[in-house]
């Protein structure tokens, strides 16, 4: 049963260009958020998605945003990358939307902006 | 606003030495409360919950941690501690709502020395 993936593993972008980032939540999974974490810090809430909708949205401007597909799987796009986007991209699913469905934590993605 | 602090942000203890990690939280009502561990490289992993009932809440590799509503704390324990346990940790509260938003505090990381 293959857990969270993402893709790619690592990417690095130049000021203002734009980056999608792919989540496959794990088997029987319906509901996918993402999260940024900065070096050194915890991660934050970008969004959450579910039956293809955005459910809720963290304190992150409009250059975010997202997307999810009928077998559930999950895109982040960023547009005009800052300097200060570079961190680690967590992608998370569960069976559900509330708090008491366990979320799964795929490995990230490493988004280096130059 | 919600929030959660991590007051430690390293710790050192030896092989075999018992821990205690610490976690504040801000939050209305009961929270929901959980604790992570993430490896160098990895996404985070779930070590315990807690929503209801037990305030001592036992978790997997031998963890366990201690609701305590008048400290408006969450403290992660482990009572012998393996080299293996070196990673960063993370507490986190979740909305009692039917949301799945996390909230994460600064995070811990816990050196080993042998």
């Amino acid at each position: 049963d293959a857990g969270v993936t993402q893709s790619p593993t690592h990417l690095i972008k130049t000021r203002g260009q734009q980056v999608t980032l792919r989540c496959s939540p794990k088997s029987g999974h319906d509901t996918v958020s993402w999260y940024q974490q900065a070096l050194g810090q915890g991660p934050q809430f970008i969004f959450q998605y579910y039956e293809e909708e955005e459910r809720q949205r963290g304190n992150f401007p409009d250059r975010f945003s997202g997307h999810q597909f009928p077998n559930y799987s999950s895109e982040l796009n960023v547009n005009a990358l800052l300097l200060g986007d570079s961190a680690l991209y967590l992608c998370a699913s569960s069976l559900g939307l509330g708090s008491t469905y366990e979320q799964y934590f795929g490995p990230g993605t490493r988004l280096t902006v130059t | 606003a919600q929030s959660v602090t991590q007051p430690d942000i390293h710790i050192t203890v030896s092989e075999g030495a018992s821990l205690e990690l610490r976690c504040n939280y801000s939050y209305g009502a009961t929270p929901y409360l959980f604790w992570y561990v993430q490896s160098p490289g990895q996404g985070l992993q779930l070590l315990l919950k807690y929503f209801s009932g037990d305030t001592l809440v036992q978790g997997i590799k031998g963890f366990e941690a201690e609701f305590k509503r008048s400290q408006s704390s969450f403290n992660l324990r482990k009572p012998s501690v393996h080299w293996s346990d070196a990673a960063e940790y993370f507490c986190a509260v979740g909305a009692t709502s039917n949301t799945g938003k996390l909230i994460f505090g600064q995070g811990t990381t816990l050196q080993v020395k042998p």
